[in-house]
Order: structure tokens, then sequence, then C-alpha cells
């Protein structure tokens, strides 16, 4: 089946430390998203990826970091500069970066004590 | 840059009433809009899409939502709820970029169904 996989569904971090989300899609999309969703204020957009070695930053990307050396994945580095990193996390796709519908993955919640 | 704007964060409703999520946007040209529904610590499924092919447009499990330019707005309706349309509903708008388009999404409304 394709569709996008996030890992893990929770993760528990120490303040102070980098912390590591995947994203991996078999959906052959171009386009991927990380978006940042905490309680009564929607999904906020933290990095977006066109294409393979390329992003641009989002509304919200300080104390965040991407890659995306390969097709299928974009995963989201949370550092310690991030002030408040406790939050629910969502990678979407889109079969390009020109296609407005986005296909989002099951997400991860990371908190940060 | 495009905006919405989610009218209640949480409205209830008894089982077998119908439905009416308010969304109106904010856009200097002809908007792609969607509505997704998010289950609790699920991701977000895609309920419709608006892209101006008709103003009227039906999706899955029952949903509509009718686009009406004059009131910038973009409701989302089902006739019946049903216990399982308990989730939180999340209206969108497409926001052109430098580079590409992104979602601008709403702060969503959660939808409590009441037997």
């Amino acid at each position: 089946d394709g569709g996008i996989t996030q890992s893990p569904k929770y993760l528990f971090r120490k303040e102070g430390q980098n912390v590591t989300l995947s994203c991996e899609q078999n959906l052959n999309h171009d386009a991927m998203y990380w978006y940042r969703q905490d309680p009564g204020q929607g999904l906020r957009l933290i990095y977006y990826s066109q294409i393979v070695n390329d992003f641009q930053k989002g509304d919200i990307a300080e104390g965040y970091s991407v890659s995306r050396e390969k097709k299928e994945s974009f995963p989201l580095t949370v550092t310690s500069a991030q002030k408040n990193p406790t939050a629910f996390y969502l990678c979407a796709s889109s079969i390009t970066s020109d296609t407005t519908e986005q296909y989002f993955g099951p997400g991860t919640r990371l908190t940060v004590t | 840059a495009q905006s919405v704007t989610q009218l209640g964060s949480h409205v209830s409703v008894s089982e077998g009433a119908l439905v009416l999520l308010r969304c109106n946007y904010s856009s200097s040209v002809p908007p792609y809009l969607f509505w997704y529904v998010q289950y609790p610590n699920q991701g977000l499924q895609l309920l419709l899409k608006y892209t101006s092919a008709a103003t009227l447009v039906k999706g899955i499990n029952g949903f509509e939502a009718e686009f009406k330019k004059s009131e910038t707005s973009f409701h989302l309706t089902k006739p019946s709820a049903h216990m399982s349309d308990a989730a939180e509903y999340f209206c969108a708008v497409s926001d052109r970029t430098a580079t590409g388009y992104a979602l601008n999404f709403g702060k969503g409304t959660s939808l409590l169904v009441t037997p």
C-alpha cells in the first residue's frame, strides 16, 4: 500500500537533546512538508521541500532543521534551540510543488521534559 | 497571503442532526480550498476540495461544502450526523509561495456528536 510513514508514534526526550523525526513516503511524490500542530492553533508549516536536495523554510523554521537526500525521505530534526518543542508533528507530501492537494502521515507526538 | 478563519472552535450536535462547520477565506486570487478531518492522535484525511470546477463539492462520508464567492465562505455540511463523525475538522487554503504551494490551515473545529 502506498502512503506516508512517520516513526515513532510517540517520542520522549530530555530538554537540551536534539531529536530526529522520521518521514518516509512511497507515493513517488516530489514535494514533502513538515507541520507542527498545537492545541487550538491548527497546523503551522515548518519546512517544505519541492525536490531532492532542496528545501525551504516555512513560517516557524527556527529551532528545526531538515534534509532531503532521497525522494522518499524527509527527516526533521528538532534541535535544542527550539524553545517549546513539545507538539504533534505531521509530515505531508504532494505529487509536485504545484499540486495543491497534500496527503498526510499519521504524525509523531514529541514530548520534551 | 491567503488565509482561512473557522468560526467556532467547538460545535456540538445531536446524532441525526444537521452538521454545519463554518469557514471563511481571505484570498486575492481564486482560491483552492480544502476540508480535512482528523481523528484523535492521527493524521489528516482529505474530506473534499474546491478547485473552481463546481461551487458545490461533494466529499467522503456524506459531507459536502459550497463555495460562495459573495460571502467568501466554504462551509462544510452533512445532513445527518453520525457518532463516528466526532473529530477535529480543518479548513485550509492553498497559498502560492515563491517555489510552489503550501496550505494555510484554520485553527480547527472540534465536532462533538451526542446520542
